[in-house]
Order: structure tokens, then sequence, then C-alpha cells
């Protein structure tokens, strides 16, 4: 159980163009999810808390506008890149709350990001 | 604020030969902490967690690690190295009920030799 899948797993855009990515909990409903980036050989950092039915929160420094979150149901949030740019090429990861722990968190595999 | 470190970057260890990860964490009240491994191009897999109780906890992969409060420490170990355990491996602490958020780690990556 707990699995969240992501997809697509890898992307490749156009400068300029926009990259929807999804993050699905396959087998729980998750009322929270996490969207998180990181840089080669770096640690993950945390962009934005998605709540279904509610706004984003983002951290500060993350264009909100630039990094578009939607949690529409409680099994699925995407993440909108907007406009990309080759440094917002990454690899991007989310995660779902665990419904039984606060803190726990699932995490997907992953997106991979490149953008020419 | 809330904060982990992992002050080894890098690591190299023998097939067959123990490991311990170094985490150390801030936090003012008692932590939740978790270790989670990721492999090349993979998402993160929880390897253990500390909410409560038994200090030394047990997790998958014959990993273990044990929560020391006076040290702010909570060291991963495992008694012989597999080869397949050659990873980035996280630390992180749970950071305030109000936003259930993770802090991370810089992470170590551990190579094994054989």
């Amino acid at each position: 159980g707990a699995v969240v899948s992501q997809h697509p797993s890898w992307v490749i855009c156009k400068s300029g163009t926009s990259v929807k990515i999804e993050c699905r909990s396959l087998d729980f409903q998750a009322t929270t999810m996490f969207w998180y980036r990181q840089f080669p050989k770096q640690s993950l950092m945390l962009m934005a808390t998605s709540n279904e039915g509610s706004k984003a929160t983002y951290e500060q420094g993350v264009e909100k506008d630039k990094f578009l979150i939607n949690h529409a149901s409680l099994t699925l949030s995407t993440l909108t890149v907007t406009s990309a740019h080759p440094e917002d090429s990454s690899f991007y990861i989310c995660s779902a709350r665990s419904p039984d722990s606060s803190y726990e968190q699932y995490f997907g595999p992953g997106t991979r990001l490149t953008v020419t | 604020a809330q904060s982990v470190t992992q002050p080894d970057i890098h690591i190299t260890v023998s097939e067959g030969a123990s490991l311990e990860l170094r985490c150390n964490y801030s936090y003012g009240a008692t932590p939740y902490l978790f270790w989670y491994v990721q492999s090349p191009g993979q998402g993160l897999q929880l390897l253990l967690k500390y909410f409560s109780g038994d200090t030394l906890v047990q997790g998958i992969k014959g990993f273990e690690a044990e929560f020391k409060r006076s040290q702010s420490s909570f060291n991963l170990r495992k008694p012989s190295v597999h080869w397949s355990d050659a990873a980035e491996y996280f630390c992180a602490v749970g950071a305030g009920s109000a936003t259930n958020k993770l802090i991370f780690g810089t992470g170590t990556l551990l190579a094994v030799q054989p």
C-alpha cells in the first residue's frame, strides 16, 4: 500500500512552453501533498504544500505564478511549470502525507524535466 | 528554526563492513525523525522512523537507527553492508505540527567497494 505515482517520469520541452506533472496517490486519499525540487547531488527543496480544495502554500522564494499547483481531488495534485526556461530543468518529486501520520510522507518516483 | 545536519557528504565502505551514517538535528520539542534512501534517478524510500518510545528503531533492509536526545542525534547503522546499499541517504525531521513539513539534511552518498 501507500503508493504514489508521478507522470511523466521524464519530459523534454522547449523554452517558453508549459509542462504539467501529475502526482497521484494510488491506494489512499491524500489531503495534503508536497512538491519538491532536487538539483543534482543536492538535497530536496520543498517548493509548496498542496491541500485538496484550497490554494497551495508556497515556500519563500518560489514563484507561485510560475509553478502552478492544483489539488483538485484527494488523489491527484498537479504541478505546471509555466513558460519554462533552461534554469527550470531539475528533478521534481512529489509526496503525499500519510493518512495515518501527520509527518510521514510517501514519495513519488520523481520527474526529470529538461528545458532546451 | 529546525535544521538537520549530515556531516558526511560521501562515505565509502567495503562490502560486508559495518556502516554508520550520522545525523544531527535542531528542534525544540520531541522530534519526528526519518531516514530515507534514494537510488539514482528515483524517489525516496522510507527506511525507518522515530516518533516516540524505544529509542532504537528497526527499519527495512537490515537498517536500524538510535535516537539520542542528549546528543540531538539519530544515526543510521547497518552491521553488514551489501553492494545494493549504494545510494544517497537522507535524514529528515518533522518541522512543526501546523505545517507537517519535513526538513531534509543534505544527504550522504554511500559507495560500496567489492
